[in-house]
């Protein structure tokens, strides 16, 4: 079970909005630890999507966006394309006894 | 252009160990964090650890560091993982990704090494 809890999937038509939560604590999210969100294309590593909660890598389009509150962050994906079919984790650090580097479970975005 | 190459897909017995390298090409070695993420079939993502070449200093999540070692030789520009006492468990897609600042971004990503260990 994932420190940082995410929907196990959402879907959308193709120019819809969706968003993908990821819910964690006050030794994680709650604590300003910096919230990473990757995405992975089947059968690919993960690709770094959002940085530093709401910052875009260069070469990700500004459909993607990322934000924070209290001990949650969000991914929101506009416009949404057939190519955005894939799998998106968040990325957090946790700063209790166990101090690690944690994952949300996943979440499979379809695009109907 | 930073490209991170790791070794080829493994078999291993239980009990056995594994050595996974990944090599930095095209980018600073000695100032660079290099981590390990793991990838069960079907699963998510697990941080394993990480080594931070230039102070010496490598990281285990509590899961693991009782079974796994993370060494670097600069020479090669290389990072190597190695994981004891495999278990059938153990099999997954095992991933290396820099770190470039010490604060556990992790971009870009190797190709990912596939282990198995048939129980």
């Amino acid at each position: 079970q994932s420190v940082l809890t995410q929907p196990p999937s959402v879907s959308g038509a193709p120019g819809q909005r969706v968003t993908i939560s990821c819910t964690g604590s006050s030794s994680n999210i709650g604590t300003h630890s910096k919230i990473y969100w990757y995405q992975q294309l089947p059968g690919t590593p993960p690709n770094l999507l959002i940085f530093d909660d709401d910052n875009r890598p260069s070469g990700v389009p500004d459909r993607f966006s990322g934000s924070r509150s209290g001990t949650s962050a969000s991914l929101a994906i506009t416009g949404l394309r057939a190519e955005d079919e894939a799998d998106y984790y968040c990325q957090s650090y946790d700063s209790s006894l166990r101090a690690s580097v944690i994952f949300g479970g996943g979440t499979k975005l379809t695009v109907l | 252009q930073l490209q991170l190459v790791q070794s080829g897909a493994e078999v291993k017995k239980p009990g056995s160990s594994v050595k996974v390298s990944c090599r930095n090409f095209g980018g600073h070695f000695r100032n660079t964090a290099i981590n390990w993420v793991r990838q069960a079939p079907g699963q998510g993502l697990e941080w394993m650890g990480g080594i931070f070449p230039v102070f010496e200093e490598t990281h285990y999540d509590r899961k693991f560091q009782d079974r796994l070692t993370i060494t670097a030789d600069e020479l090669t520009s290389t990072v190597y993982m190695e994981l004891h006492s495999l278990r059938s468990e153990d099999t997954a897609i095992y991933y290396c990704a820099r770190d470039m600042n010490g604060d556990y971004l992790f971009d870009p990503w190797g190709q990912g090494t596939l282990v198995s260990v048939p129980s």
